[in-house]
Parts: structure tokens; sequence; C-alpha cells
């Protein structure tokens, strides 16, 4: 079965400073993989996204991952955080199991920021 | 283009009641995800609709269950309700079935079950 592992539940960066928050995936072929932020109360907001093509993507607010086939890995990076950052960071893949087509979610990545 | 809204946003409920909560999607799209969100399972998947069909489903028992519209507005539905099912609830939208599709998200409905 395809899981998303987070190995991360709790990070503290220092306002500034750079962050990669890991993500490794269970998949045999391509597969489709989101990163996803979570504010306080909030809903989930989609940060970017890779299906194909270019290993390196692009986001918003600042964000970067890079897709690693040999590594089955998918992690966020932002080289420079900002207090605002400060939130619960999901990485998802697509569930292919039986043409199922749902995300599964790692279990979440805590950013705390220091001034 | 307004983005996933669901109703209500808190809900606080008794044991043995029932549940309806509503999902719009986004202006467009046809599929609708369901999710619960807790702090011990985190983010599961729920069903997803399709054109007013139930498309694909979780590993949750038959007291959840849903429904979609002819305008992909969607509803799910939790009857006889447990302590357990305090939790997030969160609708995601997608053009078409979430599988080849980016899926966006409302806010959630916070369930609370006394």
């Amino acid at each position: 079965a395809q899981s998303v592992t987070q190995p991360d539940i709790h990070i503290t960066v220092s306002e500034g400073a750079s962050l990669e928050l890991r993500c490794n995936y269970s998949y045999g072929a391509t597969p489709y993989l989101f990163w996803y932020v979570q504010s306080p109360g909030q809903g989930l907001q989609l940060l970017l996204k890779y299906f194909s093509g270019d290993t390196l993507v692009q986001g918003i607010k600042g964000f970067e991952a890079e897709f690693k086939r040999s590594q089955s890995s998918f992690n966020l990076r932002k080289p420079s955080v900002h207090w605002s950052d400060a939130a619960e960071y999901f990485c998802a893949v697509v569930n292919y199991g039986g043409s199922q087509g749902n995300l599964i979610f790692g279990k979440g990545t805590k950013l705390s920021v220091k001034p | 283009k307004a983005g996933v809204t669901q109703t209500p946003r808190y809900l606080i409920k008794t044991r043995g009641q029932q549940v309806t909560l509503s999902c719009s999607p986004i202006s467009g799209h046809r599929s609708v995800s369901w999710y619960q969100q807790t702090p011990g399972q985190g983010l599961q998947f729920l069903f997803e609709y399709f054109s007013e069909t139930q498309r694909n489903k979780g590993n949750f028992p038959g007291r959840f269950s849903g429904r979609q519209f002819s305008n992909s507005r969607s509803e799910m539905n939790v009857s006889t309700l447990e302590l357990g099912d305090s939790a997030l609830y969160l609708c995601a939208s997608s053009l078409a079935l979430a599988g080849s599709e980016t899926q966006y998200f409302g806010p959630g409905t916070r369930l609370l079950v006394l």
C-alpha cells in the first residue's frame, strides 16, 4: 500500500534561516505529489505539486520542492523563513491502489519560527 | 473565483445524534472529496463524489454517508454520533476525478461530539 512519511513532527527555525521539511513516499511508479500548509483552525492551502517533468517545483510563498526518485523523496524548502510561515505542513501522494485517486497524507510537520 | 465553502464552520452535537455537513465546490469543479482530520489519525479519506455518484470510498463505517447534487454541491451525513467522531471535516473539490486533478480544500467544519 502507498504511504507518506514525514519524519519530523516538529521543527523550530529562526526567522530568516533556511528551511527543509522532509517527505518520503512509497509508490512504484511516478507519483503525483503535493505539499499543503494548514494554519491553526484553517483548511489546507496548496503550496505546490509535482505531476511530471522538471523535478524542481516552484510554489507559492517562496517555497520549492525537489522530487528525487532515487530517494523516494519530495522535500520542501524555503531559503528564508518568515514568522508568518509558522503552520503545519502536509505532504501527500495520490493513491492509485485499486483505481482510488484520493490523497494519502503524511502525519504533518509543525513549524515554529523563532524571532 | 470563490474557493470551496463549507457550512457550518462549527458544530456541537451529543452522542447518538446525527449531523449533516455541507460543501460547495469551486465553480466548475465536478468532484468533491471529504476527509476527516483528527490529532490521532491525521487526515483520512472518507469518500469522493463525481457527477452525483460515489466514485471512491475510504475505510469508514456505514454511519458516514454522503451525496452530491446536480450543481456539484455535496453533503456529508454522520448518523448515531460517537465521541470519536469529533474531528475537523474537510471538503476538497477538483475539476474532474481527484486522481488526476489538484484538490482544493475548504476551511473545514469542526465537529465536537459530547
